[in-house]
């Protein structure tokens, strides 16, 4: 198993620019999160989802949207980057029923100029 | 808002010594977690303790919980350079929590100078 995959590793903005931070895990897990990580700071969480078309707000959702199609998937984009979402942002899954230890993607770096 | 603060910021230790790092929380809990962040990489879940525990060990890992202070330790015995890392306490947040809604400190760096 591959785990959970995020992509891009790297990725440059512009202010005002949109994109897609991919996620994908293969281990069926119905509950997927996205953090983003600041300097210094732990990992607050942006949006979750429970299922495949059920997904909610974290704690700082604002200028994020996600969709949840399938099980597998959990993109988060980013409508109109601003500097203020340069961070470190991680996916994560975790099975229903588990204590509830999540598993986490190697992260996506990501600078807006 | 940051439900965990962990304690200390940073700790520099030789190898072969022992690590404890404290994590104290805010509201009730139904577990609480010990995630490690190496340099540049993803979160790797260490040991879970619920709340009705009081101590939990795991290889060289010991966590402690005290509900009444809401607070818990962990504590690695003979430290490694391997060990060298972020160390987070995670917390669901009790009835209204859940376990993919966690709360997460803002860690402890652990420098392991062999």
């Amino acid at each position: 198993n591959a785990g959970v995959t995020q992509t891009p590793k790297f990725q440059v903005l512009k202010t005002g620019q949109s994109m897609t931070l991919q996620c994908a895990q293969d281990m069926n897990h119905e509950y997927m999160s996205w953090y983003r990580q600041d300097p210094g700071m732990g990992l607050r969480l942006i949006h979750y989802s429970v299922g495949a078309g059920i997904t909610d707000q974290g704690e700082v959702p604002n200028g994020y949207n996600v969709s949840r199609s399938t099980t597998e998937d959990f993109p988060l984009r980013l409508l109109s980057a601003a500097p203020s979402q340069t961070s470190v942002y991680f996916c994560a899954s975790s099975r229903r029923g588990s204590q509830g230890n999540q598993y986490f993607g190697p992260g996506t770096r990501l600078l807006v100029l | 808002s940051q439900q965990g603060e962990e304690d200390p910021q940073a700790l520099s230790i030789q190898e072969g010594e022992n690590a404890t790092m404290n994590c104290s929380y805010k509201t009730s809990i139904n577990n609480l977690q010990w995630y490690r962040q190496n340099s540049g990489r993803g979160l790797v879940h260490l040991i879970l303790i619920r709340s009705n525990e009081r101590e939990k060990h795991s290889g060289r890992l010991r966590v402690t919980l005290d509900t009444s202070k809401k607070s818990s330790s962990l504590l690695i015995t003979a430290s490694r350079a391997a060990d060298t890392a972020s160390y987070f306490c995670a917390t669901d947040g009790g009835s209204g929590g859940s376990n993919y809604k966690l709360t997460f400190g803002k860690g402890t760096l652990l420098t392991v100078n062999p």
